[in-house]
């Protein structure tokens, strides 16, 4: 079956380095694949769409990376800060004609001050 | 402005009581839809409607009925409640059923059955 898997433990960081959150995936050949932002209590936030085809995208301090023979997306955040801390997602998108998302479980990010 | 906004936000209910929860979205989306985040965090989708059409129905017992009035509403209501559906259910939009679509999730529902 599917599965997305994150680390489920919390990265715990300085405040001006950069995070690295890993999301890896089996059984699955997603179109594409997305980060998301969840605050305690709040609802997850979009923050970067990748598609198969890209290798890479960026955003402001955000880069993503998709490697679809790894079967694995990189997370970064650069330059990081207290602000950042919060549990972020990565989604897959399927092929079929419903172009589900299916969410990994997150992993949380502490920045230190 | 609030996009999708969903109501209440705290349940607790005991078991074999009905409720629902009601969500709306003001964006001008097609999609709309219902997540299910349990203890562990994890992010399921339940049900999704494109222009209040019923596009997917995940394995969910059908004591979960969605009801879309227009494609700027998308309710569920739950019968029987039971111990196991205690969880935060998330409405969510999108502006259309593709490819790439960015999903704009509500605030959360925390229900707690006792």
């Amino acid at each position: 079956s599917q599965k997305i898997e994150q680390n489920s433990e919390a990265l715990n960081i300085q405040e001006g380095k950069t995070a690295t959150l890993t999301c890896n995936y089996t059984n699955y050949s997603p179109a594409y694949l997305q980060w998301y932002r969840q605050d305690p209590g709040r609802g997850p936030v979009f923050l970067l769409l990748i598609r198969e085809n890209e290798k890479e995208k960026r955003k402001e301090r955000l880069k993503v990376t998709f490697d679809t023979t790894l079967k694995q997306s990189l997370f970064h955040i650069t330059a990081s800060q207290p602000a950042d801390s919060a549990t972020y997602l990565c989604a897959l998108g399927g092929r079929d004609s419903s172009y589900k998302l299916i969410f990994g479980s997150g992993t949380r990010l502490l920045v230190r001050p | 402005d609030t996009a999708v906004s969903q109501t209440p936000k705290y349940l607790v209910t005991q078991m074999g009581n009905d409720k629902s929860i009601k969500c709306e979205q003001n964006l001008g989306h097609d999609t709309m839809y219902w997540y299910k985040q349990d203890s562990k965090k994890f992010l399921k989708i339940m049900f999704s409607y494109n222009n209040k059409e019923l596009i997917i129905n995940e394995t969910v017992p059908n004591r979960f009925s969605p009801k879309s009035p227009d494609k700027a509403h998308l309710n569920l209501h739950i019968n029987s409640l039971e111990l196991g559906d205690s969880a935060v259910y998330f409405c969510a939009s999108s502006p259309f059923q593709g490819n790439g679509n960015t999903i704009y999730f509500g605030e959360g529902s925390w229900l707690t059955v006792v």
